[in-house]
């Protein structure tokens, strides 16, 4: 059964600071790795896809990394910002779908 | 373009009743899927519709249910509800099942008394 764990669970930082979130997975046979962030009350929000064949993914201040062999992933913040306060989700396909197994969260605090 | 609407947004209901909610999937989206999220258990799947059909399931009891209509809209239904089904639950859609790129609608907080 596939498991997903993160660390930290909770992470205070002030603004500027460049900061990693990790993502760990029990079975390598993924088929794509996705991270969302969450505000309170509110839906998931897709920030970024790897798929199972790449190392690595881009989008602004944000780069994503998977290492499948290990059943590992980060995401590299950088220059932090109050607005990136919010919890943040990893989340694996085991196989062809959109069946998600989410690990539990970093909850992230930006302090202006 | 309009998001993955849900609907209602709130809801309580009595023990033992039965629900209904709905997902109306980004146009064009064809694969829904639903989560269950809780403080305790986090972010669970229940299961994935594409093209009308049940593409995947997850660990939950008969009483949960789904459906998906031929506009690809979803509908999940919880019959013989239990206080334990409190919970924010939240659907996904994506052009197709192979997740590139999965947006989530703002979810129903489901309150059992």
């Amino acid at each position: 059964k596939q498991e997903v764990t993160q660390i930290p669970a909770a992470l205070s930082v002030p603004e500027g600071e460049n900061l990693v979130l990790n993502c760990s997975f029990t079975d390598s046979a993924i088929y794509n790795l996705q991270w969302f962030r969450q505000d309170p009350g509110k839906g998931l929000t897709s920030l970024l896809l790897i798929q199972s064949s790449q190392r690595e993914q881009t989008s602004g201040r944000l780069n994503a990394s998977l290492d499948k062999s290990s059943g590992r992933s980060t995401l590299y913040i950088a220059a932090s910002q109050p607005g990136d306060s919010a919890t943040y989700l990893c989340a694996v396909t085991p196989n062809y779908g959109q069946n998600f197994v989410f690990g539990p969260g970093t909850r992230l605090s930006v302090l202006p | 373009k309009a998001g993955v609407t849900q609907t209602p947004r709130y809801l309580i209901k009595t023990r033992g009743q039965q629900v209904t909610l709905s997902c109306s999937p980004i146009s064009g989206h064809r694969s829904v899927s639903w989560y269950q999220q809780t403080p305790g258990q986090g972010l669970q799947f229940l299961f994935e519709y594409f093209s009308e059909t049940q593409r995947n399931k997850g660990n939950f009891p008969g009483r949960f249910s789904g459906r998906q209509f031929s506009n690809s809209r979803s509908e999940m239904n919880v019959s013989t509800l239990e206080l334990g089904d409190s919970a924010l639950y939240l659907c996904a859609s994506s052009v197709d099942t192979d997740a590139l790129g999965a947006f989530f609608g703002q979810g129903t907080r489901l309150t059992v008394v």
